[in-house]
């Protein structure tokens, strides 16, 4: 078990670019989540799947943002036409079955100029 | 919409102290309580979860309790270590929900 693992670990884009970040759960953990977090806040959500059903999703996630988790293994989150306000930190978490208890990946910084 | 306060939103302790970080949210029908350590830059990691039907729950140095009635969670910190400087965040899900509304955290700063 080597835990949630995402990549890249640090993006930089220019404004109006897409960009896609990965997040590989911790194996057999069919629940997979996405938050974004800014500094000196909280995560918040964005999206959750239930393997590879996409469940909710946060009135955050505006139509710029989809993501994804193909045969419910990895997932991913792609931002298309990038602006300054997306800069954030990028997070993962998984978890199994009825455990309620998330683990988190080291997340993706994404920094857009 | 569940709301979630952690109190202080930050602290400055000597090395030895015990400490109390408060966590209260609004929406008391709730599954579970997670509380979280995250490290300047990094993810999140897990440190206890506390289930509805639970009172507390202990972990090391650390104990958390949970009291739904009054929409409250306190993580307690037995004799403070320099290496437990970070933030701690607190998770509450939105009743009904497995989805976890976060607080801002409490910074904890612990000097030798």
């Amino acid at each position: 078990d080597t835990g949630v693992s995402q990549n890249p670990r640090h993006k930089i884009t220019k404004r109006g670019q897409n960009v896609t970040f990965r997040c590989d759960p911790i194996s057999e953990h069919n629940r997979l989540y996405w938050y974004r977090q800014t500094l000196g806040q909280g995560p918040e959500f964005l999206t959750y799947f239930q393997n590879e059903a996409q469940l909710e999703k946060s009135r955050l996630l505006s139509d710029r943002f989809s993501a994804e988790r193909p045969k419910g293994s990895f997932s991913t989150l792609e931002i298309q036409r990038t602006e300054q306000g997306d800069s954030a930190m990028y997070l993962c978490a998984s978890r199994v079955g009825d455990n309620y208890e998330q683990y988190f990946g080291p997340g993706t910084r994404l920094t857009v100029t | 919409k569940q709301e979630v306060t952690q109190i202080p939103a930050a602290l400055s302790v000597p090395e030895g102290e015990n400490l109390v970080l408060n966590c209260s949210f609004t929406d008391s029908a709730i599954y579970n309580l997670q509380w979280f350590r995250q490290d300047p830059g990094k993810g999140l990691t897990s440190l206890l979860l506390i289930q509805s039907s639970q009172r507390e729950q202990t972990s090391g140095r650390l104990n958390a309790s949970l009291d739904k009635s009054s929409g409250r969670s306190t993580l307690y910190i037995a004799a403070s270590q320099p290496g437990d400087s970070a933030t701690y965040l607190c998770a509450v899900p939105s009743g009904g929900s497995y989805i976890p509304t976060f607080g801002r955290g409490t910074s904890l700063i612990v000097h030798p």
